[in-house]
């Protein structure tokens, strides 16, 4: 069974803080992903990547950053959390095969920046 | 225009009804697509693919119509644990992104 880990359901940090998003995954999949989710607004994604090292932006990586320096880990990084930064984050991982390939969720983090 | 678009709802039926939900998608390139489940403050799952010549699992039918650039999804005999958001995903032509649409709500009512 895919397991997608996140480090921690609820978070609540100040703003300015240097918050830390953790994810592992155990099933060897290449593709790892970090969406927020707000409502009105669905899933959006902040970043990916395709492999170790590897890393593009996606549709709102501003605030963000990314890295991935072990196959099995995607760490999220807020530089100084915002209070719009308040949301629900999920991590997401997948095969590199984008023929009817799932991509199986992490089971969130709910940050609040106050 | 959205990438992803699909009719918030909610949708409120009574067990045993059947619904129907639409997405349609702007890319034409699009490869690959599929209904997601999302309960209240849990993750998404994948609830299941859609194939070009239409699938079925159960009380579930999924449909797409390439011409229109559309995906219907349609549940019979509605149970109340079908209450759930369901979205609507599409995986970007040429990448392996996966694109959301916002989801639909469904409530299913005793």
């Amino acid at each position: 069974d895919v397991k997608v880990t996140q480090s921690s359901r609820y978070l609540v940090k100040r703003t300015g803080e240097k918050v830390f998003l953790e994810c592992v995954q155990d099933m060897d999949h290449e593709n790892m992903f970090w969406y927020r989710q707000d409502p009105g607004l669905g899933l959006r994604l902040i970043y990916f990547s395709y492999d170790v090292k590897m890393k593009e932006k996606g549709d709102i990586p501003e605030g963000y950053s990314v890295s991935r320096e072990k196959k099995e880990r995607f760490s999220l990084i807020l530089e100084s959390a915002s209070t719009n930064q308040t949301s629900m984050y999920l991590c997401a991982s997948s095969v590199p095969d984008y023929r009817n390939t799932e991509a199986f969720f992490g089971q969130g983090t709910r940050l609040t920046v106050v | 225009r959205k990438e992803v678009e699909q009719d918030p709802g909610p949708f409120n039926v009574p067990e045993g009804a059947t619904v129907a939900f639409n997405c349609t998608y702007s890319n034409s390139a699009s490869q690959s697509f599929f209904w997601y489940r999302q309960d209240c403050r849990k993750e998404p799952k994948l609830l299941m693919s859609v194939y070009s010549s239409g699938n079925e699992d159960g009380r579930f039918t999924a449909q797409l119509n390439r011409a229109s650039q559309y995906i219907s999804l349609l549940i019979r005999d509605s149970k109340l644990s079908d209450s759930a958001t369901y979205l609507c995903v599409v995986n970007e032509s040429g990448t392996y992104k996966y694109i959301f649409g916002t989801g639909t709500r469904l409530k299913v009512l005793a």
